[in-house]
């Protein structure tokens, strides 16, 4: 059981690029998160998923988007790479949204933009 | 406002206990979590406790809540080497939604002999 899987590991990318942060999850979830992680910060959630077709803005969702066409896929897009997005990356998945429900996290997608 | 603060840093010698405080800003907070960050790794739940608890303990590991002072702590008894990690308090808020965890920045754990 994999559990909650983000591709790439590190990422180096020029201002101006665009690229897609992969995660998917075999477990089920309906509910997917995505959060940034930058040095001496707690986790800011950038955008969340309910449901497959369903998504909407966390609190810092400036500069990304996403889609959720399936249950086990929630894809992070960055269009125009800027050096502010540089960042590690976590994608995460509940299986409800009541609190006695654990958050399952990916390993980290760490993002330098140059 | 939502905020979550922890100290940065904590180093203990290996066998004694650690302990990790956090202080929480919100009080309608349904639930509160102890996360532990290695190294290259992502979070992983240790712990939670519900917010009409005041302790919670399982093995090594004991959480207190103070709720009227809104202060959450992660006691570590005979801590060991594999303990040196990154410890996130976090609390719950109830929302229409969505889980709104809100995440404090952290307190890296160091544990010498």
């Amino acid at each position: 059981n994999a559990g909650v899987t983000q591709t790439p590991k590190f990422r180096i990318l020029k201002i101006g690029q665009s690229m897609t942060l992969q995660c998917t999850q075999d477990m089920n979830h309906n509910y997917m998160y995505w959060y940034r992680q930058d040095p001496g910060m707690g986790l800011k959630l950038i955008y969340y998923s309910v449901g497959a077709g369903i998504t909407d803005k966390g609190e810092v969702p400036n500069g990304y988007n996403v889609s959720r066409s399936t249950t086990e896929d929630f894809p992070l897009r960055l269009e125009l790479a800027a050096p502010s997005q540089t960042s590690v990356y976590f994608c995460a998945s509940t299986a409800g949204h009541t609190g006695d429900t654990e958050a399952f996290f990916g390993q980290g997608t760490r993002l330098t933009v140059v | 406002g939502e905020d979550v603060e922890q100290s940065l840093f904590l180093s203990v010698r290996e066998g004694d206990s650690s302990v990790i405080n956090c202080t929480y800003t919100d009080s309608s907070s349904t639930y509160l979590y102890w996360y532990k960050q290695e190294p290259g790794a992502g979070l992983q739940l240790l712990t939670y406790i519900f917010s009409n608890m005041d302790m919670k303990q399982d093995q090594r590991l004991t959480v207190l809540l103070n709720k009227k002072d809104k202060h959450l702590s992660l006691r570590i008894a005979d801590t060991q080497t594999g303990d040196s990690a990154i410890y996130f308090c976090a609390e719950i808020l109830p929302t229409g939604g969505y889980n709104k965890l809100i995440f404090g920045a952290g307190t890296r754990l160091a544990v010498h002999p």
